[in-house]
């Protein structure tokens, strides 16, 4: 069964610090693996998704990369804003079987950006 | 495009009672999927659509739980007896695939109904 795991659960950081946001899973057969944004009361927003060919992916500050072999995604913001402050979560999508339809997600992390 | 749309967005009920949630997907989408979400257990998938037939029920937590989609553009979630552990967001997200292993895209998610039931 596919574990998704996210490390740290909060962080807390000043306006303007370059961060990394990890992610790890147990099995490597992915079809791809996706990064959302969650406000409070909201829903998720879809940030970057990253086919298992790639190895990574950018949306202006963001930039997401996969180590398929390794089970391994980090999530860089760069000159993070007080925008920036939601939780982050990341979900993969599995390769085999008849349920790759399927995405399992991780719990996320609560990123807060300090003015 | 309006996205994904649910309602009620909040829902106080009381134990025993039936509660129905609603969503429409986005036009054009022909995948939908109902999550819930707790902090305990994070976001867990519920039940999966394709092409307004149920898929993937595996998720659902118990007979007071049905889901269905009458037609492309509507789905409901329903819980009777409605139980306090069953308070959490309740998500609808909807994609369009084209059939096949490879042809699932990403999920636009709906703003949720966060559920509370006393």
């Amino acid at each position: 069964k596919q574990e998704v795991t996210q490390i740290p659960a909060a962080l807390s950081v000043p306006e303007g610090e370059n961060l990394v946001l990890n992610c790890s899973f147990t099995d490597s057969a992915i079809y791809n693996l996706q990064w959302f944004r969650q406000d409070p009361g909201k829903g998720l927003t879809s940030l970057l998704l990253i086919q298992s060919s790639q190895r990574e992916q950018t949306s202006g500050r963001l930039n997401a990369s996969l180590d398929k072999s390794s089970g391994r995604s980090t999530l860089y913001i760069a000159a993070s804003q007080p925008g920036d402050s939601a939780t982050y979560l990341c979900a993969v999508r599995q390769e085999s079987g008849g349920s790759n339809y399927k995405l399992t997600f991780g719990k996320g992390t609560l990123l807060t950006v300090n003015p | 495009d309006a996205g994904v749309i649910q309602s009620p967005r909040h829902e106080v009920t009381e134990m025993g009672q039936e509660v129905t949630l609603r969503c429409k997907p986005i036009s054009g989408h022909n995948s939908l999927f109902w999550y819930r979400q707790t902090m305990m257990r994070g976001l867990e998938l519920l039940i999966y659509f394709n092409n307004n037939v149920p898929i993937d029920d595996s998720g659902m937590p118990e007979d007071r739980f049905s889901a269905k989609m009458p037609n492309a553009s509507f789905s409901t979630l329903k819980i009777q007896p409605s139980e306090p552990r069953d308070s959490a967001v309740y998500f609808c997200a909807s994609s369009r695939s084209r059939g096949g292993a490879r042809s699932y895209n990403e999920q636009f998610f709906g703003p949720g109904t966060r559920l509370t039931v006393l």
